[in-house]
């Protein structure tokens, strides 16, 4: 599968502990995406990465929250001192920069299954 | 702010009957629009996008700035149609998506 991976899938975690999730997008893609699904609701975005820069950060993502993408290729999502707020889907996505080769399509943003977090 | 609200939570329909999914927007300057898709224990996946004005598995989507709506439109709903739809918006050269709370199409035989 050459698809958007995430891991893990699932994790259950004890308020006021730290979990790190990871992203690995498809491999020509120089953009990645985090966004956040809780029950209910659609997709928030959290922030996105080109290449190895941090470009965009919501308000969603408090300072407990932190984001990595070290060499552009795959990204962890940190978050410090859980609460139960926290329980939510975790999606990351990923695309190519617009305007590249390939026309308008190539910036669609591909997502991966998920990483379902529970804070008890 | 952007918003994108879809009204409806769930639309149950029968197998043959049309189905319009409702999506609006607010409106700052020129928006991209889509709709993606999630079936049962699957990701979340790009159905269209009003640029590329393409029908995918029979569905449609206008665009119309004057409504700011981007309704989801097929004309005989299908049993695998049943699955969450989003609408999303992107606005300029933001990368990120603004969704809707999403829409449950349920298609009963």
């Amino acid at each position: 599968d050459t698809g958007v991976s995430q891991d893990p899938r699932h994790k259950i975690t004890k308020r006021g502990q730290n979990v790190t999730f990871r992203c690995d997008p498809i491999s020509e893609h120089n953009r990645l995406y985090w966004y956040r699904q809780t029950l209910g609701q659609g997709p928030e975005f959290l922030t996105y990465f080109q290449n190895e820069a941090q470009l965009e950060k919501s308000r969603l993502l408090s300072d407990r929250f932190s984001a990595e993408r070290p060499k552009g290729s795959f990204s962890t999502l940190e978050i410090q001192r859980t609460e139960q707020g926290d329980s939510a889907m975790y999606l990351c996505a990923s695309s190519r920069q617009p305007g590249t080769s390939g026309g308008t399509s190539t910036d669609t943003q591909y997502f991966g299954p998920g990483t379902r977090l529970t804070v008890l | 702010a952007q918003r994108v609200t879809q009204p409806e939570k769930l639309l149950s329909v029968f197998k043959g009957a049309p189905v319009e999914l409702k999506c609006n927007y607010s409106y700052s300057g020129s928006p991209e629009l889509f709709w993606y898709v999630q079936y049962s224990r699957q990701r979340l996946q790009l159905l269209l996008r009003h640029i590329s004005r393409e029908s995918i598995k029979g569905f449609t989507a206008d665009l119309n700035k004057g409504e700011t709506s981007f309704h989801l439109k097929k004309p005989f709903a299908q049993e695998e149609d049943s699955a969450m739809y989003y609408c999303a918006t992107r606005w300029g050269s933001q990368g990120n998506l603004i969704f809707g709370k999403g829409t449950k199409l349920s298609v009963k035989p």
